[in-house]
């Protein structure tokens, strides 16, 4: 049980497009999902919280504009990277907190690599 | 701000070996997850502690949730090449935000 998915696995892009990862909780339902962005031998860090049916929360120095989510229904959360610069070339990973459990505890998908040429 | 620093950086060891890495706070936990990451794939949940003093095994490993409540520690027993990996550790940062901070992480390598 606490499967994450997330599509697409790869994606390469041209500077100024935009581009949607999804993120599926696929056996259980999660108010909360969380997006990560991990550079190369480097921790994970916290880009924003995702909560079903209101606004995502950014944390510091993410820009919300730029980082567009949207979490339409208790099992899917989609992170949007609009007009997309090489910068932003990374590996983006979601995780998801099961609704119905009062731990911690978040499990993560398999991680999306953006490549922006 | 929170940190949760992780020791060794990084490790080599001969498969059969054991290993122990640790993970240390600033401030005090309620809980302690301990997550394996491979190379291009997620982090993947290994063991969870919600008490101080509990000690808890999955298969080989075995993790502990420090008395202080401010450290764990991770302990991989006849070590494997597919126990290949970066090792973090995590804590819930507290509050209604359910947001967890990572450790610096842990890369273990290991010779067949």
């Amino acid at each position: 049980g606490a499967v994450v998915s997330q599509h697409p696995s790869r994606v390469i892009c041209k500077s100024g497009t935009s581009v949607k990862i999804e993120c599926r909780s696929l056996d259980f339902q999660a108010t909360t999902m969380f997006w990560y962005r991990q550079f190369p031998k480097q921790s994970l860090m916290l880009m924003a919280t995702s909560n079903e049916g209101s606004k995502a929360t950014y944390e510091q120095g993410v820009e919300k504009d730029k980082f567009l989510i949207n979490h339409a229904s208790l099992t899917l959360s989609t992170l949007t990277v609009t007009s997309a610069h090489p910068e932003d070339s990374s590996f983006y990973i979601c995780s998801a907190r099961p609704r119905d459990r009062w731990t911690d505890t978040q499990y993560f998908g398999p991680g999306t690599r953006l490549t922006v040429l | 701000g929170q940190q949760l620093n992780q020791s060794p950086q990084s490790m080599f060891i001969q498969e059969g070996e054991d290993v122990s890495m640790n993970c240390t706070s600033s401030s005090i936990f309620n809980t302690w997850l301990w997550y394996k990451q491979d190379p291009g794939e997620g982090p993947v949940l290994l063991i969870a502690l919600y008490k101080a003093g509990e000690l808890t095994s999955n298969g080989r490993l075995t993790a502990q949730f420090g008395i202080t409540r401010k450290d764990s520690f991770l302990n991989i027993s006849a070590s494997i090449p597919s126990d290949v990996g970066i090792y973090f550790c995590a804590g819930p940062l507290g509050g209604a935000t359910n947001k967890l901070i990572f450790g610096t992480g842990t890369l273990l390598g290991v010779q067949p």
